[in-house]
């Protein structure tokens, strides 16, 4: 029941876009973003609600597809500070036990 | 600013050593989490406490134990340390956001435990 985070990794240049998907198989009450850089501990990016809602801190978007239980993270005009490894948890029922994807690594070069 | 801090940044123990691992927040949160991180497995939850003195099991709970006598503080136990329990171990705390439509988690610095 993990989610399936695609892709595992994402290489680009400053200033490219790229998109971070995570998938579950069952249904969901929200879907957290957060992001960890290398050595330091996750921060908490975003929460998407079933209904649409959105929440959070960075001027990053997301979508959360409820039909297919599908929930995009867009990155674009990359910055340096982008770079880490973001992980997507997913919670069913909102009692804040989140199951984590696997994460997907993104670097981003000068 | 929340603070949630580990008592350890690197630890090395010897298989059948009992191990303790404790996590301090300062922002009076009421949920607590013990998770461990693998590569390539991403963060996996271990035990998760609702209160003081309340633990429920996360997914990957045999080999530990937890122990919250106050809130601020929630301890990880491992029993009796075995190599496959080498891991990063994140402790994070959090709190409700959004009106009670979601949580936000905050997470310490991290124990990296070495088993010989």
């Amino acid at each position: 029941q993990q989610p399936v985070q695609s892709p595992q990794a994402v290489i680009l240049r400053e200033g490219e876009d790229a998109v971070i998907n995570c998938s579950s198989s069952k249904a969901l009450y929200s879907v957290h973003w957060y992001r960890q850089k290398h050595g330091e501990a996750p921060v908490f990016l975003m929460i998407l609600l079933k209904g649409g809602e959105q929440k959070g801190h960075e001027k990053i978007s997301a979508s959360f597809n409820e039909k297919k239980q599908q929930s995009s993270l867009y990155l674009t005009a990359s910055q340096l500070s982008y770079s880490g490894t973001y992980f997507c948890g997913t919670d069913l029922y909102n009692t804040d036990k989140l199951i984590f994807g696997t994460g997907t690594r993104l670097q981003v070069f000068p | 600013d929340v603070k949630v801090t580990q008592s350890s940044r690197y630890l090395v123990k010897r298989t059948g050593e009992k191990v303790f691992l404790e996590c301090v927040q300062d922002m009076d949160h009421e949920n607590m989490f013990w998770y461990r991180q693998d590569p390539g497995l991403g963060l996996r939850l271990i035990y998760f406490s609702y209160d003081v003195k309340m633990k429920e099991k996360g997914d990957i709970p045999e080999g530990y134990s937890v122990s919250r006598e106050k809130k601020e503080r929630f301890s990880l136990i491992l029993e009796s340390a075995s190599t496959n329990q080498t891991s990063m171990y994140l402790c994070a705390s959090s709190f409700i956001v959004w009106g009670g439509n979601g949580y936000e988690q905050y997470f310490g610095p991290g124990t990296r435990l070495t088993v010989t």
